[in-house]
């Protein structure tokens, strides 16, 4: 059981917008930077979004991210069949002095 | 850009130790720009931090997997390792290292699968 609480999948159409909650507690997303990473099937993890609602370079801004309180939130707009992926979100949790992952969620584009 | 390769035997025998290397080419490891970090991800199943390094040695192990771990660099060869002793089926995963600064992980490697069985 993750630290993190996402929901295991979501789905949308081609061109819509979707977002992916990542819940939390006041130690890990309440008191740090949340991070969110895509994994295409048979791939590594790639960063989405840092810092809360950072983009690499190279990352485009159909992607997005916010924080409130003890919840982040990965937003995708535009949605193409390519975003077809797991998503998971990362913080750093100072109760268990780790760095900890959401368990993921399966992003369905129909 | 700093690209990370995992080698390693991708078969490990209940009990033994998994001995894995990353080499870290496109950056040095002794910038002191990262900390060096393991992740793991078991079939099927979502992402576990194993622990990291920085270059000058010191080491942040998560404390589940701590008693078992051990991350070590070696700057002339601009690689880091993992140890994880007295291993089991649990611990057969993909095992990815990816580079950590602020606590999120920029670069990965593509991954390698280990498998422990008999």
């Amino acid at each position: 059981q993750s630290v993190l609480t996402q929901p295991p999948s979501v789905s949308a159409a081609p061109g819509q917008k979707v977002t992916i909650s990542c819940s939390g507690s006041s130690s890990n997303i309440g008191n740090n930077y949340v991070s969110w990473y895509q994994q295409l099937p048979g791939t590594a993890p790639k960063l989405l979004i840092y810092d809360n609602n950072k983009r690499p370079s190279g990352i485009p801004d159909r992607f997005s991210g916010s924080k409130s309180g003890t919840s982040a939130t990965l937003g995708i707009t535009g949605l193409q069949t390519g975003d077809e992926a797991d998503y998971y979100c990362g913080t750093w949790d100072s109760s268990l002095s780790a760095l900890v992952f959401g368990g993921g969620t399966k992003l369905t584009v129909l | 850009q700093v690209q990370l390769q995992e080698s390693g035997p991708g078969l490990v025998k209940p009990s033994q130790t998994l001995s894995l290397t990353c080499t870290v080419s496109g950056g040095s490891i002794s910038s002191g720009d990262y900390y060096w970090s393991w992740i793991r991800q078991p079939p099927g199943k979502g992402l576990e931090w194993i622990g990291y390094i920085y270059y000058s040695g010191s080491t942040y192990y998560n404390p589940s997997l701590k008693s078992r771990v051990t991350i070590s660099v070696d700057t002339s060869k601009n690689q880091f390792s993992l140890k994880l002793s007295s291993v089991t089926a649990a611990d057969t995963a993909v095992y990815y290292c990816a580079t950590t600064p602020d606590y999120r992980f920029d670069y990965w490697g593509q991954g390698t699968l280990v498998t422990v069985s008999s």
